[in-house]
């Protein structure tokens, strides 16, 4: 089956602790997201990768880290940094700008919380 | 500035009746895509229509229409015979490219739809 998949779906962060959430697709995708939505709220871009070893900050990029070493990877590390880290975080993938404006696919995203 | 304004928090309709879900949105770039999501209380975010800047028609998918009129920037989600199973949260998009030459999409605060029976 092609799609997202984002592991844990539950996760429980302790005080001064770095953390990170994975996010794998098989659609060869070029392009991955991971984005931040808390209650009730909209989602907000943390950063996004149009290639493979290349990496952008979104509007809320402090506290976060990522990597892209593979197409079909982009893990992002939530590091002890971000004070307010308890949130709902989404992966996204699309395709390059050769393709057009088409939409992007979502994982099923990842409910963090602090201990 | 916000890109993506949906002015109402929350909807109530009655089951098997239309709703119009609004959306303005702010842009200087005259190539864009427009996209609703629906997000049930499970949180998987599901694409559900699209409409580009150039088209000349509004699109439509099923129940979904999308009423496009770019002069005035509004990209309105109109769902007809509304269905228990529409309760959930709908978000309107906007992907355009960033200054990396890749896309960023923008999405709305969103607005939660209530279907009753």
């Amino acid at each position: 089956d092609g799609g997202i998949t984002q592991s844990p779906k539950y996760l429980f962060r302790k005080e001064g602790q770095n953390v990170t959430l994975s996010c794998e697709q098989n659609l060869n995708h070029d392009a991955m997201y991971w984005y931040r939505q808390d209650p009730g709220q909209g989602l907000r871009l943390i950063y996004y990768s149009q290639i493979v070893n290349d990496f952008q900050k979104g509007d809320i990029a402090e506290g976060y880290s990522v990597s892209r070493e593979k197409k079909e990877s982009f893990p992002l590390t939530v590091t002890s940094a971000q004070k307010n880290p308890t949130a709902f975080y989404l992966c996204a993938t699309g395709h390059g700008r050769d393709r057009g404006f088409q939409p992007q696919h979502f994982g099923d995203g990842t409910r963090l919380s602090i201990l | 500035a916000q890109k993506i304004t949906q002015t109402q928090p929350g909807m109530f309709v009655q089951e098997k009746e239309a709703v119009t879900l609004d959306c303005t949105y702010d842009t200087s770039d005259p190539s864009y895509g427009l996209f609703w999501y629906k997000q049930p209380s499970s949180g998987e975010m599901i694409f559900l229509i699209y409409q580009g800047s150039y088209d000349q028609q509004n699109a439509t998918e099923g129940r979904y229409s999308l009423n496009f009129q770019k002069a005035r920037k509004s990209a309105n989600l109109v769902i007809s015979a509304s269905q228990l199973g529409d309760s959930a949260m709908y978000f309107c998009a906007m992907r355009e490219l960033s200054y990396t030459g890749g896309f960023k999409t923008i999405f709305g605060a969103g607005t939660r739809l209530f279907v009753k029976a």
